[in-house]
């Protein structure tokens, strides 16, 4: 299993461009989540997907979609990019079996807007 | 509002000296708490999901507990390679999580 994968592992963007940050899991799990990380803080949970088809708002929404059309792929895109969305993107998944929930965490999107 | 506090941010130990980290927690309808190591430039990585008041989960020298207003992750005899940053998170009910700014443990040998 390659786990949870993202793509681009960097990006530069002019302010105002637009972008999707890829993610994609294969260990068919329902749960993916995509997650903000500013230096030394903890992360802001922007979208999560509970299944295909199925998206909800986190806490930091503004700014950016979630389509989830299958159970593997969890695209993030970002329109308008402003400078303020400079940060490090953290896609996960997590399975959940015998009550027991367990999260995966792809290596990161690390975005600078200019 | 959920919240999470972690307690100290920072923290330096020389090898094999136990210690303790703690994570602050209000929440409307916890569904679980996490616990996740996160290296510098690398992903979190998971450790612990406690889910009630009084669990207990170990994993080598780690031991993570819960009480209905905080979780502590005890550290014991830590080694160099133990220095990471430790993230407490809790998830609702709702299905959101919330995270602490985690707590950066050092360990010199």
């Amino acid at each position: 299993n390659a786990g949870v994968t993202q793509t681009p592992k960097f990006r530069i963007l002019k302010i105002g461009q637009s972008m999707t940050l890829q993610c994609a899991q294969d260990m068919n799990h329902n749960y993916m989540y995509w997650y903000r990380q500013d230096p030394g803080m903890g992360l802001k949970l922007i979208y999560y997907s509970v299944g295909a088809g199925i998206t909800d708002k986190g806490e930091v929404p503004n700014g950016y979609n979630v389509s989830r059309s299958t159970t593997e792929d969890f695209p993030l895109r970002l329109e308008l990019a402003a400078p303020s969305q400079t940060s490090v993107y953290f896609c996960a998944s997590s399975s959940i079996a015998g009550g027991e929930e367990t999260q995966y965490f792809g290596p990161g999107t690390r975005l600078l807007v200019l | 509002e959920d919240q999470v506090t972690q307690s100290p941010e920072a923290l330096r130990l020389q090898e094999g000296e136990s210690s303790s980290l703690n994570c602050s927690y209000t929440v409307s309808g916890l569904r679980g708490l996490f616990w996740y190591r996160q290296d510098p430039g690398k992903g979190p990585e998971f450790l612990f999901t406690l889910y009630s008041a009084g669990e207990e989960k170990e994993k080598e020298r780690l031991k993570a507990t819960l009480t209905k207003k905080e979780s502590f992750l005890h550290i014991t005899a830590p080694k160099p390679e133990d220095s990471a940053t430790y993230l407490c998170a809790v998830r609702t009910n709702a299905g959101k999580s919330t995270f602490g700014d985690g707590t950066t443990l050092t360990v010199k040998p």
